[in-house]
């Protein structure tokens, strides 16, 4: 059975702090690892998918890497507006569905 | 605004009925998938749909079903509601089949309360 495992679970900066977002996963067979950024009362939105070990992708603020066994999500001086639940996924296995952690709640403080 | 709708955005009904919570895809997006979250659980796979048909199955109950339609909306049915049931339930679609070489797009969400 997939696994996706995210920490911290709550995590607090400081407007311009610099911290990464971990997403330790099991899966048999990676087909994708998605980041998507949760705001309260919204759908999940895209933000990355990786697909295999070493890959990285960037978007603004964000940066988005792989390993065999976890990705991480590095924010570079975030600001107020990033504040979300950041959720991890992965496709792989039999299934289509992909199977999601229970997400990291960051607060950025102006 | 990911371009799918769901309605309606709320929804508070009994212990034992049945409800309908319907889903529009992204304009030219063939699969439906529906995912539950709630707050001790995170997002679930339910049900995924493909151009009319089934394509894969998640933890979805026997009390729940769900279609998609020529026009490739979906509803998504829960019957003989019970407490635990309620919870946020998302529709998302995507262009592919499988949803990994095309992300995902996510609703805003339908909130079931059962009381």
């Amino acid at each position: 059975e997939d696994q996706v495992t995210q920490s911290p679970e709550a995590l607090r900066l400081q407007e311009g702090e610099s911290s990464s977002l971990n997403c330790s996963y099991t899966v048999s067979g990676l087909r994708g690892l998605f980041w998507y950024r949760q705001d309260p009362g919204k759908g999940p939105e895209f933000l990355f998918t990786l697909y295999s070990a070493g890959e990285e992708k960037e978007k603004e603020r964000l940066k988005a890497t792989l390993t065999k066994k976890e990705s991480f999500l590095h924010i570079t001086a975030p600001k107020p507006e990033d504040s979300a639940t950041y959720l991890c996924a992965v496709g792989g296995g039999g299934a289509d569905g992909l199977t999601f952690g229970k997400g990291t709640h960051l607060i950025i403080q102006p | 605004d990911s371009g799918v709708t769901q309605t309606p955005k709320h929804l508070i009904t009994a212990t034992g009925q049945r409800v309908t919570l319907r889903c529009s895809p992204r304009s030219g997006d063939l699969s439906v998938y529906w995912y539950q979250q709630s707050l001790d659980q995170g997002l679930q796979f339910l049900i995924q749909y493909y151009n009319g048909e089934e394509r894969a199955k998640g933890n979805i109950l026997e009390r729940f079903s769900a279609q998609q339609f020529p026009d490739l909306h979906s509803e998504l049915n829960l019957s003989s509601l019970e407490l635990g049931d309620s919870a946020l339930y998302f529709c998302a679609s995507s262009d592919g089949t499988g949803g990994y070489n095309s992300p995902l797009h996510f609703g805003n969400g339908t909130r079931l309360t059962v009381t």
